[in-house]
């Protein structure tokens, strides 16, 4: 079965200054798709990046992009230039089609962001 | 607006009680997937559905139960069978089943025992 680990329960950063929340996962297929979502306090998920494992760029969505490497099973989620509405937690999320597309969340890291 | 409406937002269950959690979408999506998320934790896969009237079961499907009837409408009981249904209980849904098509989920039912 595959598993996602985020090491970092919590995580702070200040306003303006980068983070990265680290994530790591096992399975042994090499067609799958990794995501991260963010969860603020409302509890609403909110869809941040995704990435397919075919592809070796990594993602990119504004202020957030990831560091994928899929030899060490990592993805981990850089955010620059860091806000106030970026505090939440953080999951990352594995799927694979051929499994009906359900996901596989790790235990998320919550992001304090300081003013 | 297209998307997830779930209800009720809050749910109290006496002992014994089977209750039902309602999930209704109109994105026309095929799949569609139940979460249940303990305190400080990540989502768990309950249920999953990827057309009418089939479904699997999940990780921890144990004391629940769903139907998939209709395209937009994927209900979950909890059953007495559940001994410990405390938990925030989301439902998500897909278009297709491509696994890189991101999951959009609704707000959320919080359950708790009276």
């Amino acid at each position: 079965a595959q598993t996602v680990t985020q090491s970092q329960p919590e995580m702070s950063v200040q306003e303006a200054e980068t983070v990265t929340l680290s994530c790591t996962y096992d399975t042994s297929e090499s067609d799958y798709y990794l995501f991260w979502y963010k969860q603020p306090p409302s509890r609403q998920m909110i869809l941040v990046i995704r990435q397919e494992a075919y592809k070796q760029q990594n993602a990119t969505e504004n202020r957030f992009s990831v560091n994928f490497q899929k030899a060490a099973k990592s993805f981990s989620l850089k955010i620059s230039d860091s806000q106030l509405g970026d505090a939440a937690m953080y999951f990352c999320a594995y799927g694979r089609e051929t499994s009906g597309s359900r996901l596989t969340f790790g235990e998320g890291t919550q992001l304090t962001v300081n003013p | 607006d297209g998307g997830i409406t779930q209800s009720p937002k809050y749910l109290f269950r006496k002992e014994g009680q089977n209750v039902t959690l309602s999930c209704e979408q109109n994105l026309n999506h095929d799949a569609m997937y139940w979460y249940r998320q303990d305190p400080g934790q990540g989502l768990r896969l309950i249920y999953y559905s990827q057309i009418v009237n089939d479904f699997q079961k999940g990780d921890i499907a144990e004391g629940y139960s769903v139907s998939r009837e209709k395209k937009e409408s994927f209900p979950l009981t909890v059953t007495s069978a559940q001994k410990n249904p405390t938990a925030f209980y989301l439902c998500a849904s897909i278009s297709g089943t491509a696994g890189s098509q991101p999951q959009h989920f609704g707000d959320g039912t919080r359950l708790s025992i009276l």
